[in-house]
């Protein structure tokens, strides 16, 4: 069965960082990107950008470039996504899913989401 | 404002056909693959249909894709009160180095 099963949920602060993490399972891990995708409440959907879990090739969507960073342990099967600094803006759910298994630009299987809020 | 251009809301009653838009441009759409997810509430997003109008397994035949130019569209037969969620239509775009856009998405009523 395929999987990604993501962190839990966290409450921050301003200024603080963080890294969750998008297991996945149920499949060649390395052999399919990871993106990552963030919902604000109430609100749509946005992609942030995806990673190669093959060789770490990054894209970053231009809306979230310099602001967060993605990263992978291919041997592990996970991907994260960090900030440096957060911002209370930075509120949302945030959503991993791989473009198994039809590739086409198409995200085959998500994550349940990790909720972050970020709150003084 | 999203680059793909969805209503808002879109409502039916069981058993009707209900059809959602998605208007995009040149460098989306027309030259690349659509794709639709369906959100139902509470939960993460599930593929519904990817490359325009394939359907992965498991997904019923009620629902339906296609693209003409510059905008596409999922179509919901047999309209059941399940099927009320959020639908989100997606797309490579090859502006700004290429990214993937989704549009803003529609709230599906089931009256």
């Amino acid at each position: 069965e395929v999987q990604l099963v993501q962190s839990g949920a966290e409450v921050k602060k301003p200024g603080e960082s963080l890294r969750i993490s998008c297991k996945g399972s149920g499949y060649i891990f390395s052999n399919y990107w990871i993106t990552w995708v963030r919902q604000m409440p109430g609100k749509g959907l946005e992609w942030m950008g995806r990673i190669d879990p093959s060789d770490s090739y990054t894209k970053y969507s231009p809306s979230f470039q310099g602001h967060v960073t993605f990263s992978v342990d291919k041997s592990s099967s996970i991907a994260y996504l960090q900030w440096s600094s957060l911002k209370p803006s930075d509120t949302a759910m945030y959503y991993c899913a791989t473009t198994y298994p039809y590739r086409s630009g198409s995200f085959g299987f998500w994550g349940q989401g990790t909720l972050v809020i970020v709150s003084s | 404002q999203s680059v793909l251009t969805q209503p808002p809301s879109a409502s039916g009653t069981p058993g009707q056909r209900v059809t959602i838009s998605c208007s995009g441009s040149s460098s989306n759409i027309e030259t690349n693959t659509v794709n639709w997810y369906q959100q139902l509430p509470g939960t993460a997003p599930k593929l519904l249909v990817y490359g325009n109008d394939q359907r992965p397994s498991g997904v019923p035949d009620r629902f339906s894709g296609s693209k003409s130019g510059t905008s596409a569209s999922l179509s919901i037969s047999g309209l059941q009160s399940e099927d009320e969620a959020d639908y989100y239509c997606a797309a490579w775009d090859d502006s700004l180095n290429g990214r993937s856009v989704f549009g803003g998405g529609t709230k599906l009523t089931v009256l």
